[in-house]
C-alpha cells in the first residue's frame, strides 16, 4: 500500500476555496486516491475518489497529476462545518484496504 | 448516500467480560466489511477485513482470538472483544462496501468502548 504525505494542518477563511495537497509518489497502478474526512468523535465521511482523471461531485473536486504522484482536494467554498481532519489514502482495488495516515487538520475560520 | 449503523454507540464494561459490537449496512448489501480502531489523538488503524460467509482476515499484530469477527449476512458483521481489558478501550469503527473493492467504503458512526 502506497504511503501518502499530507501537511499536518491548514487554515482557510470561510467562503474561500480550501486546497488540500497530498503526495503519493509510490502509488501503484491499481491504487485509487480516496479522500475522507473525520469530524471529532464521528466515523469518517467519504468525500471523493479517483484513479487517473479529475473528479468532481457535490462536495469537492479532486485533481490528480498526470503522473499520479500527487493530488489536491478542493472544497470550493469552505464553511465552518468543513473543519475536520482530512485523510488522503491510496487504496488498493485488489484488497479494498484503506490505510489511514495522520491526515490534515483543516481549520476554517470566520 | 449509503448508511452504515453501529450498535451500541458506547459501552462500558468490567475487565474480563466480552463485548459485542454490531455493524449493519442499512440500505445496501455489503460484500465486504472492515473493522478499525482509533485511540485518542491517533488515526484509524485497520484491524481486519470481513467477507460474508468466510473467515475474517486480520492485520498483522491483531489477535484473532481476542477480536472475534463474524459476518453472518450481507448486512451484518459483528466484532466481539473477548476478555476485555482497559487497554482495549478505544473507538471501534466499521465500514462497508457494496460490490467491487475499489468502490466507496461507507463508515459507521463508531462505538466507544471503555473497559474499567
Amino acid at each position: 500500500d502506497a504511503k501518502t504525505t499530507q501537511p499536518t494542518s491548514m487554515d482557510c477563511a470561510e467562503g474561500r476555496a480550501a486546497n488540500l495537497p497530498c503526495n503519493h509518489s509510490t502509488i501503484s497502478g491499481n491504487e485509487y486516491v480516496y479522500w475522507y474526512r473525520q469530524i471529532h468523535s464521528q466515523g469518517p465521511q467519504y468525500i471523493i475518489h479517483g484513479l487517473k482523471n479529475n473528479e468532481t461531485n457535490e462536495m469537492a473536486s479532486l485533481i490528480i497529476t498526470e503522473d499520479r504522484k500527487s493530488s489536491t482536494l478542493i472544497l470550493p467554498h469552505a464553511t465552518l462545518r468543513d473543519t475536520a481532519v482530512y485523510y488522503c489514502i491510496a487504496g488498493s482495488s485488489n484488497t479494498g484496504k484503506l490505510i489511514f495516515g495522520q491526515g490534515t487538520t483543516l481549520q476554517v475560520k470566520p | 448516500g449509503a448508511v452504515v449503523s453501529q450498535h451500541p454507540s458506547w459501552v462500558i464494561c468490567k475487565s474480563g467480560t466480552s463485548v459485542k459490537i454490531e455493524c449493519r449496512s442499512l440500505d445496501f448489501q455489503a460484500t465486504t466489511m472492515f473493522w478499525y480502531r482509533q485511540f485518542p489523538k491517533q488515526s484509524l488503524m485497520l484491524m481486519a477485513t470481513s467477507n460474508e460467509g468466510s473467515k475474517a482476515t486480520y492485520e498483522q499484530g491483531v489477535e484473532k482470538d481476542k477480536f472475534l469477527i463474524n459476518h453472518a449476512s450481507l448486512t451484518l458483521s459483528t466484532l466481539t472483544v473477548t476478555s476485555a481489558h482497559p487497554e482495549d478501550s478505544s473507538f471501534y469503527i466499521c465500514s462497508a462496501v457494496e460490490g467491487a473493492l475499489e468502490e466507496t467504503q461507507y463508515f459507521g458512526p463508531g462505538t466507544r468502548l471503555l473497559v474499567l
